[in-house]
């Protein structure tokens, strides 16, 4: 079962723009990580933010996490064509297991 | 070393006949996961090791499924008697337990087409 939410499904925006992507989940967590996949593809890790965190920069990219409404956004700034892909948030309850949600698909648009 | 590597990348066989996967993890890490992927969603975890031991098994890894990571190398999985149903992209990933803050390195995957 997925326990990650993503929303929305699908996110075009033109280049340059910002695109905020939202996750929600059902139980406490120990960390929830950001990945990013490129068509036909395995997965990147992007970012991953610890439960006692509530905001982490990397590059381009801003998370946050609130544990108190079981929900974290990605921001990507100044995106890129390169940013086309789809984007997963994974919750990890200390079981050794990451839970991905069904993904949000993000197009850049030229 | 330059990540997880996976093989075949992809796989057609028929109804009935077996597949075998390999993952060759990054060295140094002692965790290895095997995922599944249908079109459209995100994986779904199948089982996991730590070194050699198979720590946790999915309820979605029926007993046609069998995974073995012998000396807490690479890791094979293999599924017997396809179905369809089983057609997906197999993703295998590894991890250290130092670097548990770094997130997973997954693989490229094998694409598995059960005709």
């Amino acid at each position: 079962s997925q326990q990650g939410e993503e929303d929305p499904q699908a996110l075009s925006i033109q280049e340059g723009e910002n695109a905020t992507m939202n996750c929600s989940y059902k139980t406490s967590i120990n960390n929830l990580q950001w990945y990013r996949q490129n068509s036909g593809r395995g997965l990147v890790h992007l970012i991953l933010i610890r439960s006692n965190e509530r905001e982490k920069h990397s590059g381009r990219l801003r998370v946050t996490l609130d544990t108190s409404k079981k929900s974290s956004s990605l921001l990507i700034t100044a995106s890129r064509a390169a940013d086309t892909a789809s984007y997963f948030c994974a919750t990890d309850r200390g079981a050794q297991k990451l839970v991905f949600g069904q993904g949000t698909r993000l197009t850049i648009n030229p | 070393d330059t990540g997880v590597s996976q093989d075949p990348r992809h796989k057609i066989t028929k109804r009935g006949q077996n597949v075998t996967f390999r993952c060759d993890p990054i060295s140094e890490h002692n965790r290895l996961y095997w995922y599944r992927q249908t079109l459209g969603q995100g994986p779904e975890f199948l089982t996991y090791f730590q070194n050699e031991a198979q720590l946790e098994k999915s309820r979605l890894l029926s007993d046609r499924f069998s995974a073995e990571r012998p000396k807490g190398s690479f890791s094979t999985l293999e599924i017997q008697r396809t179905e369809q149903g089983d057609s997906a992209m197999y993703l295998c990933a590894s991890s250290s337990y130092r670097e548990e803050h770094y997130g997973y390195t997954f693989g490229s995957g094998t694409r598995l087409t059960v005709v």
